[in-house]
């Protein structure tokens, strides 16, 4: 059984840029969960995708997108990004929608 | 709004003590997972629990459910430096627009000295 795996694992941009996050869930798990976790928090709710449409979304701007294929792996999108932005981003994956989740192990984004 | 409050925010203990991890909310939530994280990686799953009352054991670690299913708290017997880490808990709210959302507590940074 393969974990959740996530790319890149870091990665740094500048103010203003666009930056693609990818995703592959754990093998026959159809939902895709976002997180974003600043230093020293817990990880916030970004969306949910289940079954290719999104699911459910926290408190986030609309530059923050994302995207489910039909193998369930998932892309996050951030554009005009800030510096606020600079924080590990989670993939975490379920079975349709179950409150159980599993996460990855993140991608480091720093912005400058 | 924190709507799940951990405590204490810092542990630092020896190794061979006790120690409890409180969750408290003022929401009512369908279940409540807790999680292990290593500095740099993601959240490790350590146990889920959805029933008011509920008392799951995991080796030296005991995570129970409160009765009205608004708090937890993770109890570690006999604490080894392994066990050092930031622990999270998290609940999750069933139906309408939360489905699927896990709410996280800040998270406690627990270090356990040799």
């Amino acid at each position: 059984e393969t974990g959740v795996t996530q790319s890149p694992t870091h990665l740094i941009k500048t103010r203003g840029q666009q930056v693609t996050l990818r995703c592959s869930s754990q093998s026959g798990h159809n939902t895709v969960s976002w997180y974003q976790q600043a230093l020293g928090q817990g990880p916030q709710f970004i969306f949910q995708y289940y079954r290719e449409e999104e699911n459910g979304r926290g408190n986030f701007p609309p530059r923050f997108s994302g995207l489910q294929f039909p193998n369930y792996s998932s892309e996050l999108n951030v554009n005009a990004l800030e510096l606020d932005d600079s924080a590990l981003y989670l993939c975490a994956s379920s079975l349709d929608r179950a409150e159980t989740q599993y996460f990855g192990p993140g991608t480091r984004l720093l912005v400058l | 709004t924190q709507l799940l409050k951990q405590s204490p925010q810092f542990l630092s203990i020896q190794e061979g003590e006790n120690l409890t991890v409180y969750c408290n909310s003022s929401s009512v939530f369908s279940s409540l997972q807790w999680y292990r994280q290593e500095p740099g990686e993601g959240p490790v799953l350590l146990v889920t629990v959805v029933t008011g009352g509920e008392v799951k054991k995991l080796k030296r670690l005991t995570f129970q459910f409160g009765d009205a299913r608004k708090d937890s708290s993770l109890h570690i017997t006999a604490a080894q430096t392994g066990d050092t880490g930031l622990y999270l808990c998290a609940g999750a709210k069933a139906g309408g627009t939360s489905y699927g959302k896990l709410t996280f507590g800040q998270g406690t940074i627990l270090t356990v000295h040799p």
